[in-house]
């Protein structure tokens, strides 16, 4: 079974360019994950969807951060304009919300450098 | 507050030495812990998980951890620790299906021959 896949895996940017993030989750996975992840921290939620519902974004700084997962399977995370802070590590992860509780499995994540 | 505090940032243990990662949580709810490794440029990978029953899991690679719940704690512990062990270790807490993890800032474990 394929885990979860994340693209790019690097990316590097300068500052006030937009960037997108993909995330395809495990199959059958109805909940998704994005968590931000900074240099020597642990990953913090962005954002979590329930199937195509996002149930809390009260992380995702809405000024600059969005994201979709339009049909209920993979997922965009997109920043626009970026900025020098947002160099971190963008971490996806799905779960099968069939039960309680669950293990959510992580992508590799994306490595994000703005200049 | 919920939270999980990983106090210590690096440790260096010499292969083939035991090795134990202490890891204390606060949350409000019945915890479900998790143990995750992250080597250089890479995603997470399960190490183990306390959900319930016995409070000694064990884990991939040699890994156990014990949950003391009067101590608020999960411990990760190695019995004999190989290089290739040198990685970042993440502690996390949840709840409910569905429900974010929060994570310890992670130590570093380094590996001396």
């Amino acid at each position: 079974e394929a885990g979860v896949v994340q693209s790019p895996r690097y990316k590097i940017i300068e500052k006030k360019q937009p960037v997108a993030f993909w995330c395809n989750p495990i199959s059958g996975h109805n909940t998704l994950y994005w968590y931000l992840q900074n240099l020597g921290q642990g990953p913090e939620l962005l954002i979590r969807y329930e199937n195509e519902e996002a149930v809390d974004d009260s992380q995702l700084p809405k000024d600059r951060f969005s994201a979709e997962r339009l049909k209920g399977v993979d997922s965009t995370l997109k920043i626009q304009p970026a900025e020098l802070g947002d160099s971190a590590v963008y971490l996806c992860a799905s779960s099968p919300n069939s039960g309680n509780p669950e293990t959510q499995y992580f992508g590799p994540g994306t490595r994000l450098l703005v200049l | 507050a919920q939270s999980v505090t990983q106090p210590d940032i690096h440790i260096t243990v010499s292969e083939g030495a035991s090795l134990e990662l202490r890891c204390n949580y606060s949350y409000g709810a019945t915890p479900y812990l998790f143990w995750y490794v992250q080597s250089p440029g890479q995603g997470l990978q399960l190490l183990l998980k306390y959900f319930s029953g016995d409070t000694l899991v064990q884990g991939i690679k040699g890994f156990e951890a014990e949950f003391k719940r009067s101590q608020s704690s999960f411990n990760l512990r190695k019995p004999s620790v190989h290089w290739s062990d040198a990685a970042e270790y993440f502690c996390a807490v949840g709840g409910q299906a569905g429900t974010a993890l929060i994570f310890g800032k992670g130590t570093t474990l380094s590996v001396s021959s």
